[in-house]
């Protein structure tokens, strides 16, 4: 089936940096990504959408100047957490449908920790 | 897009049917059902999907109730490696996937 890979799979940085999470389809072509957040023992979150080309669409409280997603390929999309806070630790996923929008394939998650 | 309700979690003996819930009374007729699982620290992964026909795939099987408000998702054969958090979605063709809180099944020996 289809793959979707994510780089990091762990980071841990000091509060004030900013890290890039990759999101890459390895065979096929997404032209939408989806990026999402789960906390410990909760559900993930959607926090935003990416396009290929074109802005990103973010959920109802997401900062947009705080998490900058580019989608600069058919394959690949990045979300970098700027100016990163303890709070923003988190497991963050990634997405990309194929034919069919509700069927997505998910990246293996990075797990962020921000001291 | 439809609400959906799981129960919190359910146990199941190796080798037992699994046989989880899920309620979506307000689906409209053109949403789906998706399954979903998660295993503890991984991405989710696609189960099945179904629109009011029953389905099956080498995974699992989705019964949906005639009146579309519930469905079942089964796992025939449930191993250790089926334990994980499950979602039910009612999803549209053009909406985005919303998670709810899921079923966390566990498999005990």
């Amino acid at each position: 089936g289809a793959v979707v890979s994510q780089h990091p799979s762990r980071v841990i940085c000091k509060s004030g940096t900013s890290v890039k999470i990759e999101c890459r389809s390895l065979d096929f072509q997404a032209t939408t990504m989806f990026w999402y957040r789960q906390f410990p023992k909760q559900s993930l979150m959607l926090m935003a959408t990416s396009n290929e080309g074109s802005k990103a669409t973010y959920e109802q409280g997401v900062e947009k100047d705080k998490f900058l997603i580019n989608h600069a390929s058919l394959t690949l999309s990045t979300l970098t957490v700027t100016s990163a806070h303890p709070e923003d630790s988190s497991f963050y996923i990634c997405s990309a449908p194929t034919s069919s929008q509700g069927t997505q394939y998910f990246g293996p998650g990075t797990r962020l920790l921000v001291l | 897009d439809a609400k959906t309700t799981q129960p919190p979690s359910m146990d199941c003996a190796e080798g037992r049917a699994a046989n989880l819930p899920c309620n979506h009374s307000t689906i409209s007729g053109n949403e789906y059902v998706y399954w979903y699982r998660q295993i503890h620290s991984q991405g989710p992964q696609y189960i099945i999907h179904g629109l009011k026909n029953n389905e099956t795939n080498e995974m699992a099987s989705l019964i949906i109730t005639e009146d579309r408000k519930s469905s079942t998702l089964i796992l025939p054969h449930a191993t250790l490696r089926d334990t994980a958090v499950y979602y039910c979605i009612a999803f549209y063709n053009t909406d985005k996937l919303i998670f709810g809180t899921g079923t966390r099944l566990q498999v005990f020996p």
